[in-house]
Parts: structure tokens; C-alpha cells; sequence
């Protein structure tokens, strides 16, 4: 275990379904952070969220809506996904400080498949 | 562009022999270097990270990197391979310039260790 625990660990759901993910960490860390994982691709970066404020959205499709209610829960609500948002979903968090060399710690993912 | 290439989708070696899994950069600025590993069904985890000082950085599971500025390089290595070694390894910079302090990734290397 990392500290950062997310569930479901795996999700199977329609086109038309409304499903939600959900992080939680207890690390005292203040970002917590929404990736998105598909074979040999880079991770690709979705939402970043600072002490509870939405700090980044990298262009994300409005189907999907992050929710970040305190510093230690995040949730990813999803609806009307389209196949091609199968993936593995990677929440992370961290401490941010001046240096910009902090270390991320993920959770283990939820892998997601849209029929 | 700032980008990070991992330019070998998967690496063969058999155990006890050594390792590189291998990786450039380009960044505008000086560049804050990360090794991540994920082994199966599991989420990523921190292995190393160059920040400044000397160019050799050792990190987790007799892992280590060395820091090459002029050729923007960052290669993973280890003495002695282990079965265990085998995962999705990845490759992150951090532009020290860039104010929102976001990883960029590399696209993974598949090591595979055979016994």
C-alpha cells in the first residue's frame, strides 16, 4: 500500500452510465492529481487540484467532472464515455513545495472499459 | 516542444547480467529527472530523481541514473539484474523554469528479466 488508496479497481460500464471514481489519501499531502494511462503512451496529465482549488485542466472533455471536497478525497464523476476513454486511471498526490522536486505517490488505479 | 523519449518499447536481459533502460529530454530550462516503476496491476512508484550536484544518483532496488547534460540524457541502470526487476519503467523531467511545476513522461520501457 502507498498511502493513496482508490477504488473501484475496476469498472465496467456503457456509453450511457453515470460511475464515479474515487481517491483518498492520508499522507497530509496538499495536490492530489488525475491521470490518465493507455498502453505505451506517456501519462497524460487531467486535473491538478491544490489545497481543494483546481490548479490545472488539461483540456479534459466535460465528460468527465473531477471533485475534490478536501485535501484528502478526490473523485473522478464520469458520464456518457465513449470507448475510447478505456483506460487505467491514475490518482496521485503530493506535496508541493518552492523546489518543484517533489515526488508523486499513486495509487494502484482503477481500470476502466467502456462498452 | 519539451518531450521525453524512452526510445525502446521493451528491453530483453537476463538476469545477473546489467541493465539500461534509457532516456532523453528536452526542456527549455534545467530539468529537475525522475525514474518511475510500475510493476503489474499496481500504480507507480518512485525509483530516483536528479536534482543538482553529482551526476551519478542512486535510488531504490540498486537502481541508478547518471545525468548526462550534454547529450540531455538520463539513463537507468543496475549492476546485477533481478526477475523481480522486470516492469514498465518510466521516465519524467520537470522544467525548473516552468511555474506549474508539471512532469513530462516518457512513454515507458517494458523491462523483461529472464531467468
Amino acid at each position: 500500500e502507498t498511502g493513496v488508496t482508490q477504488t473501484p479497481r475496476h469498472l465496467v460500464m456503457g456509453m450511457t452510465n453515470k460511475k464515479s471514481l474515487k481517491c483518498e489519501q492520508h499522507l497530509g499531502h496538499n495536490a492530489m492529481y488525475w491521470y490518465k494511462q493507455s498502453a505505451k503512451k506517456p501519462l497524460e496529465l487531467m486535473f491538478v487540484y491544490n489545497f481543494k482549488e483546481q490548479t490545472e485542466n488539461n483540456s479534459v472533455p466535460s465528460r468527465f467532472s473531477p471533485e475534490c471536497p478536501n485535501s484528502s478525497h478526490l473523485f473522478l464523476h464520469l458520464h456518457t464515455l465513449q470507448p475510447e476513454d478505456s483506460a487505467l486511471y491514475l490518482c496521485a498526490s503530493t506535496v508541493t513545495g518552492s523546489s518543484g522536486a517533489n515526488v508523486l505517490t499513486f495509487g494502484a488505479g482503477s481500470r476502466l472499459t467502456v462498452l | 516542444a519539451q518531450s521525453v523519449a524512452q526510445p525502446e518499447d521493451q528491453v530483453n536481459v537476463a538476469e545477473g547480467n546489467p541493465l539500461t533502460v534509457k532516456c532523453t529530454y528536452s526542456v527549455s530550462g534545467n530539468p529537475y529527472l525522475f525514474w518511475y516503476v510500475q510493476y503489474p496491476n499496481r500504480g507507480l512508484q518512485f525509483l530516483l530523481k536528479y536534482i543538482t550536484g553529482d551526476n551519478l544518483v542512486k535510488g531504490s532496488y540498486g537502481f541508478e541514473a547518471e545525468f548526462n547534460k550534454s547529450q540531455t540524457s538520463f539513463h537507468l541502470k543496475k549492476p546485477s539484474a533481478l526477475v523481480s526487476d522486470s516492469a514498465l519503467y518510466f521516465c519524467a523531467v520537470r522544467d525548473r523554469a516552468d511555474s506549474n511545476y508539471q512532469l513530462i513522461w516518457g512513454a515507458g520501457t517494458k523491462l523483461i528479466i529472464k531467468p
